[in-house]
């Protein structure tokens, strides 16, 4: 059982939809991420919240909004994707970002997008 | 930015045969992590590596840490089934600025043929 818990597992949207990825944890970790991984590769960095905070941004498109509403709590907002976007996106906790590289994170099962 | 290296990308043995991957990186390395991730799965935090020239087992699985800190290993012993997955070793890498975020290898596919 993982301790990170994603909705919806699927999801399958048009280019005009609006819709929001979530995920929650309840280990106390104050560092969560969201990742994008496309089949047969690693996973790669889109966002990395600390303490409630922004804290890296790696060039990810507008069309992805992510929010913290609370320590336990990250959402993933998506408008107007792309078909190219179609991926697993994994969220990440960690007990907090440290220096940045130096912590286990525990990984949730993902949401498979699909974009028409 | 940081790049860690990884060999190779896919290993198909028989089962009870040993398997080994490989990572390397250019610069030297704070600490390493080793995650596995099953078909269809979630990556799965396995170890994390921090002294130089560190040999950490589990059970079947040993992890070591280049006297450098710039490469890493991880082998399994007589593979069973149970072992299919991708295994990637991830390492800080720099994300501009003062920031750090973990860096992934592009992952060793392990096949066994039962």
């Amino acid at each position: 059982d993982t301790e990170v818990t994603q909705t919806p597992k699927h999801l399958v949207m048009g280019m005009t939809n609006k819709k929001s990825l979530k995920c929650e944890q309840h280990m106390g970790h104050r560092a969560m991420y969201w990742y994008k991984q496309k089949a047969k590769k690693p996973p790669e960095l889109m966002f990395v919240y600390s303490y409630e905070k922004l804290s890296i941004n790696e060039s990810v498109p507008s069309r992805f909004s992510p929010e913290c509403p609370n320590s336990s709590l990250l959402n993933l907002h998506l408008h107007a994707l792309q078909p190219e976007d179609s991926a697993l996106y994994l969220c990440a906790s960690s007990q907090d970002y440290g220096t940045g590289g130096d912590q286990p994170q525990h990984f949730g099962d993902g949401t498979r997008l699909s974009i028409l | 930015g940081q790049q860690v290296m990884q060999i190779p990308q896919y290993q198909h043995v028989q089962e009870g045969e040993d398997f080994t991957t490989y990572c390397n990186s250019s610069t030297t390395l704070s600490n390493i992590q080793w995650y596995k991730q099953r078909p269809g799965g979630h990556p799965v935090f396995l170890i994390q590596l921090v002294k130089s020239g560190e040999v950490k087992k589990q059970k079947r699985l040993t992890f070591q840490f280049g006297e450098a800190k710039k490469n890493s290993s991880l082998h399994i012993t007589a593979t069973q089934t149970t072992d299919v997955g991708t295994y990637f070793c991830a390492g800080p890498g720099n994300s501009g600025g003062s920031n750090y975020k973990l860096t992934f290898g592009k992952g060793t596919l392990l096949t066994v043929n039962p």
